[in-house]
């Protein structure tokens, strides 16, 4: 089926330190997501874009997080600076129509 | 508040057993979706079910989007269906889609 990329799966960093995620949503899709989930919690609504244009943002995204689009193409997600907050899986996710959802593997975020 | 609500919040079956799982939702919303989530894996999408029943193999989803209401129905349960199964709703213009807290299931032999 169609596939969602996210690099890098893993990322070990220092609180305060900035760090990016990135993902490549399958090529014809014009809605994106990012989510948050904590280990055995609630996936929680970070922000979505339609047509590489965001569309809403959450109140769990703070000032600290920037979403960019570089070439196009994928996306990317900076957290800069991190806090200790901040770990937990992040998955992008994309769909053609807003009908059925492709996530990512996800990206593990451990800020010490 | 809690905009999708899962039930029950976990759940224990022998092996062949039928599972019931519920969602409903505090709002109007445009369609919902079922996922499948193993332990510290991603979501794959088991059914986009904005209304009527679907069916794929064991699974059979129904949605009755006037009543808030979906289920997945899992029938003949196997060891390989323990996860955690999420339902999620979108609405609005902006398309935004909220998840459930989940039910997890867990099959034993």
């Amino acid at each position: 089926g169609p596939k969602v990329l996210q690099i890098p799966s893993h990322q070990i960093i220092d609180m305060g330190q900035m760090v990016t995620l990135n993902c490549d949503p399958v090529s014809n899709h014009l809605y994106f997501y990012w989510y948050k989930q904590i280990l055995g919690q609630q996936m929680e609504f970070l922000v979505n874009f339609y047509n590489g244009k965001v569309m809403e943002k959450s109140k769990l995204f703070k000032d600290q997080f920037s979403v960019e689009r570089p070439d196009g193409s994928y996306f990317t997600l900076k957290i800069q600076p991190t806090a200790l907050e901040d770990s937990a899986v992040y998955f992008c996710a994309s769909s053609y129509r807003a009908e059925t959802l492709y996530f990512g593997s996800g990206t593990r975020l451990t800020v010490l | 508040g809690q905009q999708v609500q899962q039930s029950p919040t976990s759940l224990v079956l022998q092996e062949g057993e039928n599972a019931e799982l519920q969602c409903n939702f505090s709002t109007s919303l445009n369609s919902m979706q079922w996922f499948y989530q193993r332990p510290g894996g991603s979501l794959i999408s088991v059914f986009y079910n904005p209304s009527g029943t679907k069916q794929s193999g064991r699974l059979t989803s129904t949605t009755v989007i006037k009543e808030r209401r979906s289920s997945l129905h899992i029938s003949s349960s196997q060891i390989t269906d323990s996860g955690t199964y999420l339902c999620a709703m979108e609405r609005g213009s902006n398309n935004r889609i909220f998840f459930g807290d989940g039910t997890q299931l867990v099959v034993k032999p």
